[in-house]
């Protein structure tokens, strides 16, 4: 199975919609991030959390909110969707690992398009 | 605000060179990189990190840091048709700065 799962793993929504992207991880990890990747701008940190008491904007927050509901799990919300939200979204999370550095893993991403 | 740039690419070599991803990067201070690649539709995968200056190597991958000169790059040797991807530089400060990654195509 999988250690970082996203679901929905595509979605298609109208603009002015609310969604929610979920993420779970089976890692244990404490740390979890949203990224959104567009094409030839790579991946822009949206929001993270160190624990479950803590959540903290990233680069590009505004249109979007977060939930970290458990250890595991991270939501992702667009409150009301635009066009321009149009991107694939990854979940990560991470952990001091490598010699003391903290190592991220990525979710499969999830693909959405705001019609 | 932290910026890493790199290449965007493609990046054409040969099966069985060497291919030599380049990244630089804006903030002085920093001291750790990572390097990840990126399948077509997939998610990045860590391929290494390094955040000491001087060569870094793991099997075919060899990470090269100079603070000097604000320079990260990733030398691939006998580059394979299985390494064509997307690049992915990151700056490791307070949180990961990606770059916008660099397309590799290895030609069989």
């Amino acid at each position: 199975d999988a250690d970082v799962t996203q679901t929905p793993r595509n979605r298609i929504t109208k603009t002015g919609k609310r969604i929610m992207l979920e993420c779970s991880q089976t890692k244990g990890h404490d740390r979890m991030y949203w990224y959104r990747q567009d094409p030839g701008l790579g991946l822009r940190l949206i929001y993270y959390s160190f624990d479950v008491k803590d959540i903290n904007k990233g680069e590009i927050s505004d249109g979007y909110s977060v939930s970290r509901q458990a250890q595991a799990k991270f939501s992702l919300s667009l409150e009301s969707a635009i066009p321009n939200q149009t991107a694939l979204y990854f979940c990560a999370t991470s952990d001091l690992g490598l010699a003391g550095l903290e190592t991220q893993y990525f979710g499969p991403g999830t693909r959405l398009l705001v019609l | 605000q932290k910026e890493v740039e790199q290449n965007s690419g493609p990046l054409s070599v040969p099966e069985g060179a060497i291919a030599s991803l380049n990244c630089t990067y804006s903030d002085r201070g920093s001291q750790s990189f990572f390097w990840y690649r990126q399948y077509s539709g997939k998610s990045p995968e860590l391929i290494m990190f390094i955040y000491s200056n001087g060569d870094k190597e793991d099997g075919r991958f060899t990470a090269q840091l100079n603070k000097a000169s604000q320079y990260v790059s990733l030398l691939i040797r006998d580059s394979q048709p299985s390494d064509s991807a997307t690049y992915l530089c990151a700056d490791y400060g307070q949180n990961f700065v990606f770059g916008p990654g660099t397309r590799l195509s290895v030609l069989p």
